[in-house]
C-alpha cells in the first residue's frame, strides 16, 4: 500500500543547513509536498514540487527528488530558531483526492 | 472567510459524552478533508467531502465517528460517547478543485481531550 516515511526528530545549529528527508512508495504520485506545522498551528504549505522535476529552489529552500528511489528531501539554508517546527511531506496523484502525509519530522534549531 | 476556520479550538469532555467540532472552509473549496494528529502520530485521514457527499469515509475509526457537510460550506464532525483514546488534534483542511498545485489549506485544529 501507499506509505510515506519520515525520520522523527532533527536538531540542528542556528545558522547551520537542516536536511529533511522523505520516501514514499507510490510510484504514480505527481505532485510532492513539504508542510510545516509551528506549535498549536495548522499545517501551512512550504513548498511543492512535480514529479517531472529533480529540483526545486525557493529562497532558503531547496527540494530535491529522486525518482528512482522515491526520495524526497527538504534543506533549509542558514537554519534559524524560527524554523523550528515539525515538516510533513506528502504525495498525491493528478486526478484523485487522496493526499498521503508523513509521521512528519521534528526539527529543533539550537540558538 | 479568509482561511479555514475550526472550533472550538480547544475542547475537554468527560468519557462517554458526545462532542462536535465543525469547520469552516475557505469560501468556493468544494474538497473538504478530516484529519486526525494523535501525540507522536503523523496525519491520519478521516474522511472526505466534495461538495456536500462523502464519497470516502473509510477512515471513520468506529461508527462512534459521523461527519456531515451542509450548503457545499461548513462541516461537521460528532464522536458519540467519547473514549480516551479519541484524545487528538482534529485537523480540517480544504481545496479549490482547480487549484493546478493542489494544496491543502488546512485550518489551525481542535484539540480534543477526553477525561
Amino acid at each position: 500500500g501507499e506509505d510515506v516515511e519520515q525520520s522523527l526528530f532533527l536538531s540542528v545549529r542556528e545558522g547551520d543547513s537542516s536536511v529533511i528527508n522523505c520516501t514514499y512508495t507510490d510510484s504514480s504520485s505527481t505532485y510532492l509536498y513539504w508542510y510545516k506545522q509551528e506549535p498549536g498551528a495548522g499545517l501551512q504549505l512550504l513548498t511543492y514540487i512535480f514529479s517531472n522535476m529533480d529540483m526545486k529552489q525557493d529562497q532558503r529552500l531547496t527540494v530535491l527528488l529522486n525518482k528512482k528511489d522515491k526520495h524526497l528531501s527538504l534543506r533549509i539554508a542558514d537554519t534559524q530558531t524560527g524554523d523550528s517546527a515539525i515538516y510533513f511531506c506528502a504525495e498525491t496523484t493528478q486526478g484523485t483526492y487522496k493526499y498521503i502525509f508523513g509521521t512528519g519530522t521534528r526539527l529543533k534549531v539550537l540558538a | 472567510g479568509a482561511g479555514v476556520s475550526q472550533s472550538p479550538s480547544n475542547k475537554v469532555t468527560e468519557k462517554g459524552k458526545d462532542v462536535e467540532l465543525r469547520c469552516d472552509p475557505i469560501s468556493g473549496h468544494t474538497a473538504l478533508y478530516w484529519y486526525r494528529q494523535s501525540l507522536g502520530q503523523g496525519l491520519e485521514f478521516l474522511i472526505y467531502f466534495q461538495g456536500n457527499s462523502a464519497p470516502d469515509k473509510s477512515g471513520l475509526p468506529s461508527d462512534r465517528f459521523s461527519a456531515e457537510r451542509t450548503g457545499g460550506s461548513v462541516s461537521t464532525l460528532t464522536i458519540q460517547r467519547t473514549q480516551q483514546e479519541d484524545s487528538a488534534v482534529y485537523l480540517c483542511a480544504s481545496k479549490h478543485r482547480g487549484l493546478n498545485t493542489g494544496e491543502l489549506f488546512f485550518g489551525e485544529g481542535s484539540r480534543l481531550t477526553v477525561l
